[in-house]
């Protein structure tokens, strides 16, 4: 069965400070991978994502994630991080089929300190 | 293009009673996904819609609950008897081609079971 595992509940990173969040998927076909990030109280916006093609994939508000199969990661990362980028953050693979349902990781909480 | 609207945003019931949540789907997305996040976990597949037909429908969708989507445009959720379990954040998202752009995500309804 498909499934994600986002091995951080929680991290704290000095603004500036690079950032590395780790995802690992159970998949047995290509994935289709996302990084959405949540705000407190709202709903998912979707930062990046990765179908084929470049490994290396950039999305929106500075971050980029690498896909690496042979790893099954799907690691984000942020090379300064702003005070507002403090957020939860939850990667997720779909399927390949025509349903499109997504399979989320438990999420990652992250903190920014001054 | 106002996104994906949720109404209402917080909802407050009495144990055993009834609640029907809306979602308002950009409109020339003709797909539509429930999805449910508890506290502390990521959000979990419920059901999802192509136009008017409801496609596929998980497990966790019991048989108190029940969606629609008359005329392919907004939908609705409902639960019945509602239960202390039942509290969540309950998210719509809406897409076209779910493969080449992934989701857009409301911003929730949170249900609290009194």
């Amino acid at each position: 069965a498909q499934s994600v595992t986002q091995p951080d509940i929680h991290i704290t990173v000095s603004e500036g400070a690079s950032l590395e969040l780790r995802c690992n998927y159970s998949y047995g076909a290509t994935p289709y991978l996302f990084w959405y990030v949540q705000s407190p109280g709202q709903g998912l916006q979707l930062l990046l994502k990765y179908f084929s093609g470049d490994t290396l994939v950039q999305g929106i508000k500075g971050f980029e994630a690498e896909f690496k199969r042979s790893q099954s990661s799907f690691n984000l990362r942020k090379p300064s991080v702003h005070w507002s980028d403090a957020a939860e953050y939850f990667c997720a693979v779909g399927s390949g089929g025509s349903q499109g349902n997504l399979i989320f990781g438990k999420g990652t909480k992250l903190s920014v300190k001054p | 293009d106002t996104g994906v609207s949720q109404d209402p945003r917080h909802k407050i019931t009495k144990r055993g009673q009834n609640v029907t949540f809306r979602c308002d789907p950009i409109s020339e997305h003709n797909r539509l996904y429930w999805y449910r996040q508890t506290l502390g976990q990521g959000p979990e597949f419920l059901t999802y819609f192509q136009n008017e037909a409801q496609l596929e429908k998980s497990r966790l969708l019991s048989d108190r609950f029940s969606a629609e989507r008359p005329k392919g445009s907004f939908s609705t959720l409902e639960i019945q008897r509602t239960e202390q379990g039942d509290s969540a954040m309950y998210l719509c998202a809406s897409s076209v081609l779910w493969t080449v752009v992934g989701y857009t995500f409301g911003s929730g309804t949170r249900l609290t079971v009194v």
